[in-house]
């Protein structure tokens, strides 16, 4: 099946610095949605980027799919913004739908400090 | 936006003893319905696809009789994890997809 990385596993910032979060996946998708998970495990939909950019607030990302890879930009952290953040694919091989099940990378930890 | 509710979001149930998760779409109709299970610093893993109206769809490894799925209506799954016990112990979420896929609150469930 097709393969998702995520960089860093983990990350560490003090308050108001930014970062970038990097996904890569091993074949052409037809869906990427970056998602946060929250200390009460709770998956929260930031981005559904198949392609192109996308801002949303201090959050932006982007998707070049030609390359493989998605980039997810948190500007200006704040200590809220702390959980897992996962990246998840639906491969374009899998029915040609959007509504096919996701392949979950494993994850950047994100801890930010005040 | 599309809404899926999933009920309870924490159970603590006897070894030996049956639990019932129900996923629920709110705002929109899901004839397909995902659920994963995720343990402790780990990412998701799909146990299943729950199909409306036919049986689900498990992934290698899944127990098929200790993880019932029953997806009956539109809007409405449900995952049974029967004769439960301390290794069933995880967080389980359902998902289901409209525009984007949006997932339910998860389950966390502990055995003793």
């Amino acid at each position: 099946g097709i393969q998702v990385e995520q960089s860093p596993p983990d990350l560490i910032l003090q308050e108001g610095a930014n970062s970038t979060l990097r996904c890569n996946f091993s074949d052409s998708v037809n869906n990427l949605q970056w998602f946060h998970q929250n200390p009460w495990g709770q998956l929260i939909n930031l981005f559904y980027i198949p392609s192109g950019t996308k801002q949303n607030g201090r959050l932006s990302a982007t998707t070049v799919a030609t390359e493989r890879y998605s980039l997810l930009y948190i500007s200006s952290s704040q200590t809220t913004d702390s959980g897992v953040y996962f990246c998840a694919v639906v491969p374009l091989a899998d029915r040609g739908s959007t509504l096919g099940r996701l392949y979950f990378g494993r994850g950047t930890q994100l801890t930010v400090w005040p | 936006g599309a809404v899926v509710s999933q009920h309870p979001s924490w159970v603590i149930c006897k070894s030996g003893t049956s639990v019932k998760i129900e996923c629920r779409s709110l705002d929109f109709q899901a004839t397909t319905m995902f659920w994963y299970r995720q343990f402790p610093k780990q990412s998701l893993m799909l146990m299943a696809t729950s199909n409306e109206g036919s049986k689900a769809t498990y992934e290698q490894g899944v127990e098929k009789d200790k993880f019932l799925i029953n997806h009956a209506s539109l809007t409405l799954s449900t995952l049974t994890v029967t004769s439960a016990h301390p290794e069933d112990s995880s967080f389980y979420i359902c998902s289901a997809p409209s525009v984007a896929h949006t997932f339910g609150s998860g389950t966390r469930l502990t055995v003793v």
